[in-house]
């Protein structure tokens, strides 16, 4: 089975923080995106990337950048974090037109 | 994509089969229709997807109808464990470099 693992299930930082959120999939799979998912609003698309280096801007991407250095590796990085950001953050990755989700990573700014 | 409609939320019993409906009325002949669930707290997980036959796997079924214009899920024997909100979601195959894009699905919660 695919797996997308993501590092921290339950992050607090501080306002200001530069904050990194990594994703990892092991099944080679050239597409991977980053979501967050907010109550009422559903799950946005921040960024996504269909291959190393390459990435694109999806609905919400003010306040975010992301990194891929390294196929199975997307980072988002949140360069100041504000307490609008407090949110369930999803990593997915996709071969076709099947994805497969992280955990999540639960954010908190304080 | 292909825009779809799900109704907000339904209930089921534990035990009886689930079945969750789902219009495509502008589905194009090469879009397929996926679905996938979340339980709350979780990321969203892959169920099922087809193109016009029905599909069946350990998870679910998958019924098409003939027009291709609406499908429905069907959870054979609902649990309290598929508490969760299901989304439909049509797109064409190979489109894994085309995000997806998620509605607001519908809430099932399987009641005792």
């Amino acid at each position: 089975d695919v797996k997308v693992t993501q590092s921290s299930r339950y992050l607090v930082k501080r306002t200001g923080e530069k904050v990194f959120l990594e994703c990892v999939q092991d099944m080679d799979h050239e597409n991977m995106f980053w979501y967050r998912q907010d109550p009422g609003l559903g799950l946005r698309l921040i960024y996504f990337s269909y291959d190393v280096k390459m990435k694109e801007k999806g609905d919400i991407p003010e306040g975010y950048s992301v990194s891929r250095e390294k196929k199975e590796r997307f980072s988002l990085i949140l360069e100041s974090a504000s307490t609008n950001q407090t949110s369930m953050y999803l990593c997915a990755s996709s071969l076709d037109g099947g994805y497969t989700f992280g955990s999540g990573t639960r954010l908190t700014v304080v | 994509d292909a825009k779809t409609t799900q109704p907000p939320s339904m209930d089921c019993a534990e035990g009886r089969a689930a079945n969750l409906p789902c219009n495509h009325s502008t589905i194009s002949g090469n879009e397929y229709v996926y679905w996938y669930r979340q339980i709350h707290s979780q990321g969203p997980q892959y169920i099922i997807h087809g193109l016009k036959n029905n599909e069946t796997n350990e998870m679910a079924s998958l019924i098409i109808t003939e027009d291709r214009k609406s499908s429905t899920l069907i959870l054979p024997h609902a649990t309290l464990r598929d508490t969760a909100v299901y989304y439909c979601i049509v797109r064409f195959r190979n489109s894994g470099n085309t995000p997806l894009v998620f509605g607001k699905g519908t809430r099932l919660s399987v009641i005792a």
